[in-house]
């Protein structure tokens, strides 16, 4: 079945630089990859999505990045602010099946002031 | 469009009792997934439901964990025989289709004494 893993496990970065967060996933049918920020105290909250049709999506400050050879993708910040503090999911899917949703174990992105 | 709704937020029970976690999903969305959140950890898959059916509980412990989504009302997760163990955030989300595209409720912290 199919495998996220995720890294770091824990980024801290000065505010107002970037802050990358990268995935891998194994089976090659997966198709969907969202990102989500989780907050203390609350659900995570999807930021951005991306389908294996393109290799790029941009919304703001924020980016993911897929590459399906690879088979990884990656989550860009740019420009980080005091409010980026969360922890970030990615997870992998394929649309239109019964399959679940598989996440990595999160990143703990700290934003130091 | 009010966002998927979980109640209570917050549920003590002692242990031996049971506990009966509710979510009414977004207006417009059939598909329903619980997950089990530990302290400082990752999101784990319980179980995927559709209205009246169960499509996958390989996440959900076969005994004293049960789940239901009916025609009308709120998805129902129900645990029985509660033990310290089941202490953790339980979190629902919701999509209109199963593409993984899933919003979250806000969680529902269960801590057993």
């Amino acid at each position: 079945g199919e495998n996220v893993e995720q890294h770091p496990s824990t980024l801290s970065v000065q505010e107002g630089d970037s802050a990358v967060i990268k995935c891998t996933y194994s089976d090659s049918a997966s198709n969907y990859f969202p990102w989500y920020k989780q907050e203390l105290g609350k659900g995570p909250q999807l930021i951005i999505d991306i389908r294996s049709n393109v290799g790029e999506k941009k919304d703001q400050r924020i980016a993911v990045t897929l590459n399906k050879t690879a088979k990884h993708f990656s989550l860009h910040i740019t420009e980080t602010q005091p409010e980026d503090s969360a922890v970030y999911f990615c997870a992998a899917s394929i649309m239109d099946s019964n399959y679940q949703l598989i996440w990595g174990a999160g990143t703990k992105l700290i934003i130091k002031p | 469009n009010a966002g998927v709704m979980q109640n209570p937020r917050h549920l003590v029970r002692r242990r031996g009792q049971e506990a009966r976690l509710r979510c009414s999903p977004m207006k417009g969305h059939s598909h329903v997934y619980w997950y089990r959140q530990l302290p400082e950890e990752g999101l784990k898959f319980m179980v995927y439901l559709q209205k009246e059916n169960i499509i996958d509980e390989s996440g959900m412990p076969k005994e004293r964990f049960s789940a239901e989504f009916p025609k009308e009302g709120p998805s129902i997760l129900r645990i029985q025989q509660v033990v310290r163990g089941d202490s953790a955030a339980y979190f629902c989300a919701s999509s209109p289709h199963n593409t993984g595209e899933a919003f979250f409720g806000q969680g529902t912290r269960l801590t057993v004494v």
